[in-house]
């Protein structure tokens, strides 16, 4: 079935630990997305990457890194993670880059960190 | 700063029409979104407007007025499966997308 994958669901972290989160989509769309979600704030955007190989800062990038070694895969890294990076985190993508085209998002992950 | 204003909750009723509001500050504009989201769910994507006017799909409607920096959500016909957020985006001068918190709309029978 075409679309977004994102593991894991869910997970508890200790605050201090690395953790990666896997966003995999099988549409061939160049750009793809990763953002957060809180409660009473609108979707934020950490990090983009308009095509393979290149990946740029959104709104809120810091304690996290993004790399896009190929199109389908675009892995989001928490270095050292921190209580306030709790939330649900949603990787998106869409055909063109841009955000002019309609985005397609991943299940989501729910992130507690403590 | 960009801003996207939208209220906060709605109430509804089944068979009823509801019309959600969204109005936005921002740096540029290169088109506007409405999402749908279910709770525990990711978000879906509903409409894009772009040029003023209204642009009609099934019981779902979505007008702009690029002037006034206003939007708005028509929902016609609700159904119980109608309730969810409703989430309004921007796309900015960078083609980045600012969004709004969102509307929860709730329909009661």
């Amino acid at each position: 079935i075409a679309g977004i994958t994102q593991a894991p669901t869910s997970q508890i972290l200790a605050a201090g630990r690395r953790m990666t989160l896997r966003c995999t989509q099988d549409m061939r769309h160049n750009a793809m997305y990763w953002y957060r979600q809180d409660l009473g704030l609108g979707l934020r955007l950490i990090h983009y990457s308009n095509t393979a190989g290149t990946t740029g800062k959104g709104e809120v990038p810091d304690g996290y890194s993004v790399s896009r070694a190929n199109t389908d895969d675009f892995p989001l890294t928490l270095a050292s993670a921190v209580p306030s990076q709790t939330s649900v985190y949603f990787c998106a993508s869409s055909g063109d880059p841009g955000a002019t085209d309609t985005q397609y998002f991943g299940p989501g992950t729910r992130l507690t960190v403590l | 700063g960009q801003n996207i204003d939208q209220p906060t909750e709605m109430t509804a009723t089944e068979g009823a029409i509801v019309q959600i509001n969204c109005t936005y500050q921002t740096s540029g504009f290169n088109g506007l979104f409405w999402y749908q989201q279910h709770a525990g769910e990711a978000p879906t994507f509903l409409s894009y407007n772009v040029l003023d006017g209204l642009e009609e799909k099934g019981r779902f409607s979505s007008f702009l007025s690029r002037s006034k920096g206003y939007s708005y959500l028509l929902l016609k016909e609700l159904q119980m499966k109608d309730s969810a957020s409703y989430l309004c985006a921007v796309c900015d001068s960078n083609y980045q997308l600012i969004w709004g918190a969102g509307t929860k709309l709730i329909i009661k029978p």
